[in-house]
């Protein structure tokens, strides 16, 4: 079974801290891919990465970087956590291929930033 | 910029029945495609059914079939004889043709299933 691993299924911090993010997957794609899940408006993208250490921004980066050193391996950044990063984090990863291919998504992280 | 509108928050539907949820998309582009998403309780997103613009005929997935009107820019879910397994939050999604695998999908605000026993 293809996977999409997510570091922690919950996760609580501290305003100002630094907070890293893992994601993993098993199927040597090419996309990667960290979305913001909110009540009522859905999945917003925030940053994405086409290939090894090459990424782009989606539509809400601020305040977010990201980090892809090894194809397998996307990492989100939060530089200094603020309350209003609170959300559910997933990440997701894409073959290389037409716009129709599926995404493949982990089980997200919960984050509270207290 | 591409939106996608899912104006039912919430839906309900009895074991066995059929019922359908709702979809608007605004785009300027005329090759496209549109997807369902699932996410059940356990927060796994998965793919229900996907449609590509230019292909007329809806796409059907088992239990799942779509009503796709372009001109209307509509793009509605239809899940048959509805179980349990179905209660989930179902996400309607767009990506333009020209976009290629790497780029974003924009995602609808979602619309929570419940199934009743």
């Amino acid at each position: 079974d293809v996977k999409v691993t997510q570091s922690s299924r919950y996760l609580v911090k501290r305003t100002g801290e630094k907070v890293f993010l893992e994601c993993v997957q098993d199927m040597d794609h090419e996309n990667m891919f960290w979305y913001r899940q909110d009540p009522g408006l859905g999945l917003r993208l925030i940053y994405f990465s086409y290939d090894v250490k090459m990424k782009e921004k989606g539509d809400i980066p601020e305040g977010y970087s990201v980090s892809r050193e090894k194809k397998e391996r996307f990492s989100l950044i939060l530089e200094s956590a603020s309350t209003n990063q609170t959300s559910m984090y997933l990440c997701a990863s894409r073959p290389l291929g037409g716009a129709n291919e599926k995404l493949f998504f982990g089980s997200g992280t919960q984050l509270s930033v207290l | 910029a591409q939106t996608v509108t899912q104006s039912q928050p919430e839906m309900s539907v009895q074991e066995a029945e059929t019922v359908t949820l709702s979809c608007t998309y605004d785009t300027s582009e005329s090759d496209y495609y549109l997807f369902w998403y699932k996410q059940p309780p356990s927060r796994q997103m998965i793919l229900v059914i996907r449609q590509e613009a230019y292909k007329q005929q809806n796409a059907t997935e088992n239990r799942f079939s779509v009503n796709f009107q372009k001109a209307a820019k509509s793009f509605s879910l239809k899940i048959s004889d509805s179980q349990l397994g179905d209660a989930a939050m179902y996400f309607c999604a767009y990506t333009a043709t020209s976009s290629g695998s790497a780029r974003q999908l924009t995602f609808g605000s979602g619309t929570q299933l419940t199934v009743l026993p």
